[in-house]
């Protein structure tokens, strides 16, 4: 069964750092698009970093420069680094493989996430 | 950034109606769009990518249609466990995806 779960979430004072963890299974994350987001309440879902298959990753204006992902291919593993945080990074964390696929000849490609985890709360308080 | 307006925000409805969800583009976004329900507390699941293409083992009520900035998901035949959130998504500016902002489909 190809699946995702998120680890590592909880309570950290503003200021404070966190780190999640995104075990996948069924797939090799080296060779694969990854993908985290996140929604806060009341907010809708929100791309907050894209990692490429090559390794390039791309974050979102409001957490670049706090949030870093890395993988561990050995334990085919995906983390997300949360550092300086802040009220507004308070939120239900999801990962998800993504998907990169020419659908038609000369296109672009599409893209979409599949399968999701179930999330990892994280509350940012004081 | 690409914003992806969706209504209605949510809506009641009861098992056998056909129920029918939009989002609007900001900008012409050609056939990105997928489609994702959620459940409390479980993960998103992907219905419909490439605006009409049906994930594999998804049932046949869902469809999907539409082009350019506006777009349709409908589900025919409502069944008691598709009560839920739906939520779009535009994959046109890579890596900047961004998601309407929901419906929710509760019983009447």
């Amino acid at each position: 069964e190809v699946k995702v779960e998120e680890s590592g979430g909880g309570l950290v004072q503003p200021g404070g750092s966190l780190r999640l963890s995104c075990a996948a299974s069924g797939f090799t994350i080296s060779g694969s698009y990854m993908t985290w987001v996140r929604r806060a309440p009341g907010k809708r879902l929100e791309c907050v970093s894209y990692i490429y298959s090559s390794g390039s990753i791309y974050y979102a204006d409001s957490v670049r420069g706090r949030f870093t992902v890395s993988r561990d291919n050995s334990n085919n593993t995906l983390h997300l680094q949360m550092n300086n945080l802040r009220d507004e990074d308070t939120a239900v964390y999801y990962c998800a493989r993504a998907w990169d696929v020419v659908l038609e000849p000369a296109a672009k490609a599409h893209n979409w996430f599949d399968p999701w985890g179930q999330g990892t709360l994280v509350t940012v308080s004081s | 950034d690409i914003q992806m307006t969706q209504s209605p925000s949510s809506l009641s409805a009861s098992v056998g109606d056909i129920v029918t969800i939009t989002c609007r583009a900001s900008q012409s976004i050609r056939s990105y769009v997928n489609w994702y329900q959620q459940k409390p507390g479980k993960a998103p699941k992907l219905l419909i990518y490439a605006a009409s293409t049906l994930q594999s083992g998804v049932p046949s009520r869902f469809t999907g249609s539409g082009s350019g900035t506006d777009f349709t998901l409908t589900i025919r035949s409502l069944q008691p466990e598709d009560f839920a959130t739906y939520f779009c998504q535009q994959s046109y500016s890579t890596p900047q995806l961004t998601f309407g902002g929901g419906t929710k489909v509760e019983i009447k």
